[in-house]
């Protein structure tokens, strides 16, 4: 069964940082793009940041760019999510995802199945 | 960036209804759309990719239409399980982008 378990959420100071992670199980974890999304509470959902299987290549939503840095160990089937300058702004539940193929440039292949359960971050003084 | 429209917003039905819920992109994105259904709590659930590919597992009386700028999730017959918000999301282009979801209520 594939799995995917966050974890690293709390809270946090603006300005502060915080790395989240995400355990991956269940399948060949180098040969997926994976995602990060977030949901402020009561909200939509907004992607955030994605990365090659390689970790080659990696992507992100202008409102993290600069600020937060996505990178995986593929040697232990780990994504991470490192996030620095964080604003009030940032809270919300952050999900990670997995994509359909290695190669995040393939169109066809950018919807997300499965999600984990969500990290909550809490950006408040 | 291109942006995702939903409507309704928001959408009450009964058990045994048929609903549709629409998705339209600010320009053409094929047939790149997707459809997830989130209960309260719970992570985001794929339901349909590529506009109609129904994702295994799903019920087949979800189904999806579309493409270029206008797409469509239908429920034939509502149950009591469906009641959710759904979000379309395409992915034509980066950045990704959801429409704002669409709740589905109790009538």
């Amino acid at each position: 069964e594939v799995q995917l378990l966050e974890s690293g959420g709390g809270l946090v100071q603006p300005g502060g940082s915080l790395r989240l992670s995400c355990a991956a199980s269940g399948f060949t974890f180098s040969s997926y793009a994976m995602s990060w999304v977030r949901q402020a509470p009561g909200k939509g959902l907004e992607w955030v940041s994605a990365i090659s299987g390689s970790g080659g290549i990696t992507y992100y939503a202008d409102s993290v760019k600069g600020r937060f840095t996505i990178s995986r160990d593929n040697s232990k089937n780990t994504l991470y999510l490192q996030m620095n300058s964080l604003r009030a702004e940032d809270r919300a539940v952050y999900y990670c995802a997995k994509a359909q193929s290695s190669n995040w440039y393939d169109l066809g292949s950018r919807w997300f199945d499965p999600w984990g359960q969500g990290t909550l971050v809490t950006v408040s003084s | 960036d291109i942006q995702m429209t939903q409507s309704p917003s928001s959408l009450s039905a009964s058990v045994g209804d048929r609903v549709i819920i629409t998705c339209r992109a600010s320009q053409s994105i094929s047939s790149y759309l997707n459809w997830y259904q989130q209960k309260p709590g719970k992570a985001p659930k794929l339901l349909i990719y590529a506009a109609s590919s129904l994702q295994s597992g799903v019920p087949s009386r979800f189904s999806g239409s579309g493409s270029g700028t206008d797409f469509t999730l239908t429920i034939s017959s509502l149950q009591p399980e469906d009641f959710a918000t759904y979000y379309c999301q395409q992915s034509y282009s980066s950045p990704i982008t959801f429409g704002q979801g669409t709740r589905l209520e109790i009538k």
